[in-house]
């Protein structure tokens, strides 16, 4: 079953925050998220497992909540080279078999 | 390390002609992915190995879909007959038990 990622798309100005949500209709052991830019391969960006952990990459950093099945990608302060599509890849076996969101596209302008 | 490598990174082929996509996982991975992501369906998880063993093969869309990973550094991805609907980029990722999977540059499959 493929998570549900929102928004879809989302344009900010430089400096700006953003919250991309990534939900699940089962039970996850963990969350992985990805940024693609145009026409390049996905680059991972962190790992979350089960457990409710935050972790942090710069200032992008992610929240894991097991309960509601959920996870979201926090970007602070964007900067230009934050642009591109976001992906949620999620976890529901233990195992590594990941599926992805349909991607969040993030544009940031000057 | 070089990352992952595939090849070739473009290939356009005619309606009926067998395609054949390579790929080269980093080196000391024991696990690697092959995802075809298309506008329509996004990015889709066709099958993964871990240590050369086909682990899930339940997203290969039909028996015209074969891959096969003869050893730790190689990787194929068969595609006959191809079919226009067939074009996609096709990814590789490998990994490294369960951590973050590194993709590889795509292959961009137009079959005419």
């Amino acid at each position: 079953q493929q998570p549900v990622q929102s928004p879809q798309a989302v344009i900010l100005r430089e400096g700006e925050d953003a919250v991309i949500n990534c939900s699940s209709s089962k039970a996850l052991y963990s969350v992985h998220w990805y940024r693609q830019k145009h026409g390049e391969a996905p680059v991972f960006l962190m790992i979350l497992l089960k457990g409710g952990e935050q972790k942090g990459h710069e200032k992008i950093s992610a929240s894991f909540n097991e309960k509601k099945q959920q996870s979201s990608l926090y970007l602070t302060a964007s900067q230009l080279s934050y642009s591109g599509t976001y992906f949620c890849g999620t976890d529901d076996q233990g195992a590594q078999k990941l599926v992805f969101g349909q991607g969040t596209r993030l544009t940031i302008n000057p | 390390d070089a990352g992952v490598i595939q090849s070739p990174r473009h290939e356009v082929t005619e309606m009926g002609q067998e395609v054949t996509l390579r790929c080269k996982p980093i080196s000391g991975h024991n696990s690697l992915f092959w995802y075809r992501q298309t506008m329509m369906r996004g990015l889709e998880l066709l099958i993964y190995f871990n240590n050369n063993v086909p682990i899930d093969d339940s997203g290969m869309p039909e028996d015209r879909f074969s891959a096969k990973m003869p050893n730790a550094s190689f990787s194929t991805l068969k595609i006959q007959p191809s079919e226009p609907r067939d074009s996609a980029v096709y990814f590789c990722a490998s990994s490294l038990d369960r951590r973050e999977q590194f993709f590889g540059p795509g292959t961009r499959l137009t079959v005419l």
